[in-house]
């Protein structure tokens, strides 16, 4: 079945880069997704690639993508307070259901 | 971008009641809602995916007849808590996806159920 996997936590300081790391089982996957979540709040959608592209870029985010390892990252550049959250990636697979990691939490100190 | 609104944000009940959440998508039309539940500190686990005008497809281990989806419209889903139990305290998070767009997936702010 579908799998996706991810670190528990990552602590950064204010201003450093931060990569978020990510690794599916579905290679029938066809979009994946970056969620944000906030405590006690929904799931806001930062970014998404399509299986056939390896970086996207939006911003301070940049997407890569290692289909063939089936390993996707988020960098964050400059990372601030205000993105400590707990970070999701998700796998879209058959049936456009979204199969999610176990989450990241990430720590920002200034 | 769009959004998905999600009412109540919180909602305390008795064992034994029903709870209804309805979950909106505001500013577009989606032919297809998911329903997923949160517990604390752990991922989102993919409860049922409502279709506008048919029944519902629920995922293996969930119960449908306590978990009752209605998708009456493209912009209104609802997932009732029937004779709710403590176990079914959690956090429940709907999502819709825009007809005409398949790629982007966009949340609720998710209610928080508790049963005494």
């Amino acid at each position: 079945g579908e799998d996706v996997e991810q670190s528990l936590f990552l602590s950064v300081r204010e201003g450093d880069s931060s990569v978020i790391n990510c690794t599916y089982t579905d290679s029938s996957s066809t979009y994946l997704y970056w969620y944000k979540q906030e405590p006690g709040a929904g799931l806001q959608l930062l970014t998404y690639i399509f299986s056939n592209m390896d970086m996207k870029q939006d911003q301070r985010l940049t997407v890569l993508l290692n289909k063939k390892d089936k390993h996707l990252s988020l960098r964050i550049a400059d990372t601030q307070t205000g993105d400590s959250a707990i970070y999701f990636c998700a796998e879209r697979g058959s049936f456009q259901k979204l199969v999610f990691g176990t989450g990241t939490r990430l720590l920002v100190s200034p | 971008g769009a959004v998905v609104s999600q009412h109540p944000s919180w909602v305390i009940c008795k064992s034994g009641t029903s709870v209804k959440i309805e979950c909106r998508s505001l500013d577009f039309q989606a032919t297809t809602m998911f329903w997923y539940r949160q517990f604390p500190k752990q991922s989102l686990m993919l409860m049922a995916t409502s279709n506008e005008g048919s029944k519902a497809t629920y995922e293996q281990g969930v119960e449908k007849d306590k978990f009752l989806i209605n998708h009456a419209s493209l912009t209104l889903s609802t997932l009732t808590v029937t004779s709710a139990h403590p176990e079914d305290s959690s956090f429940y998070i709907c999502s819709a996806s825009p007809v005409g767009t398949n790629e982007k997936l966009f949340f609720g702010s998710g209610t928080q159920l508790s049963v005494l």
